[in-house]
């Protein structure tokens, strides 16, 4: 049992570059999140997803594009890289959504943007 | 706007010693409070989920608990081990599906 599975682990872009971070989760749940975390900071959330098919912002969305076709995946994408992005990038997933169930994390995608 | 904050930032601490972390929170109408443990290069391990309705949560040496009405959570670390070293973070959810972290304490456990 993998949990949340995070690809690439590195990954340098230069500026204005595109790029799609893959996260999968083989636990079969519903909810799924992306985070990202800066030096010193908490987690902020990029997007979110109660299920396949269904979206929805967070509190930092501007930059990326998410899409939710399976359960098991939750792919982030980064459209015209900017330094701005540079940062830990985290997926995570819950079974019944974040009131009652904890969320499992990966072990993140460390992206530098040069 | 929900804020979190941890305070102190960083604690550096002799093997032995029982521990109390501290959380805050500036909106008292959350469902639950998450403390969550972060190694280095690596992802979020959760530690306890206390529901707003709970005061608190116990797993092994660790104890959480919530005073909702003051805002305020703390964790409680018993005899602490070098093991222990960790970076710290509570994070509060409220009336949405998101999460909202502190910045977290980065403690160090010294043998």
């Amino acid at each position: 049992n993998a949990g949340v599975t995070q690809t690439p682990k590195f990954r340098i872009l230069k500026i204005g570059q595109s790029m799609t971070l893959q996260c999968t989760q083989d636990m079969n749940h519903n909810y799924m999140y992306w985070y990202r975390q800066d030096p010193g900071m908490g987690l902020k959330l990029i997007y979110y997803s109660v299920g396949a098919g269904i979206t929805d912002k967070g509190e930092v969305p501007n930059g990326y594009n998410v899409s939710r076709s399976t359960t098991e995946d939750f792919p982030l994408r980064l459209e015209l890289a900017a330094p701005s992005q540079t940062s830990v990038y985290f997926c995570a997933s819950s079974s019944g959504g974040p009131i009652n169930q904890p969320q499992h994390f990966g072990d993140g995608t460390r992206l530098s943007i040069l | 706007k929900q804020e979190v904050t941890q305070i102190p930032a960083a604690l550096s601490v002799p093997e032995g010693e029982n521990l109390v972390l501290n959380c805050s929170f500036t909106d008292s109408a959350i469902y639950n409070l998450q403390w969550f443990r972060q190694d280095p290069g690596k992802g979020l391990t959760s530690l306890l989920l206390i529901q707003s309705s709970q005061r608190e949560q116990t797993s092994g040496r660790l104890n959480a608990s919530l005073d909702k009405s003051s805002g305020r959570s703390t964790l409680y670390i018993a005899a602490s081990q070098p093991g222990d070293s960790a970076t710290y973070l509570c994070a509060v959810q409220g009336g949405s599906e998101k999460l909202v972290f502190g910045k977290g304490m980065k403690l160090t456990v010294n043998p």
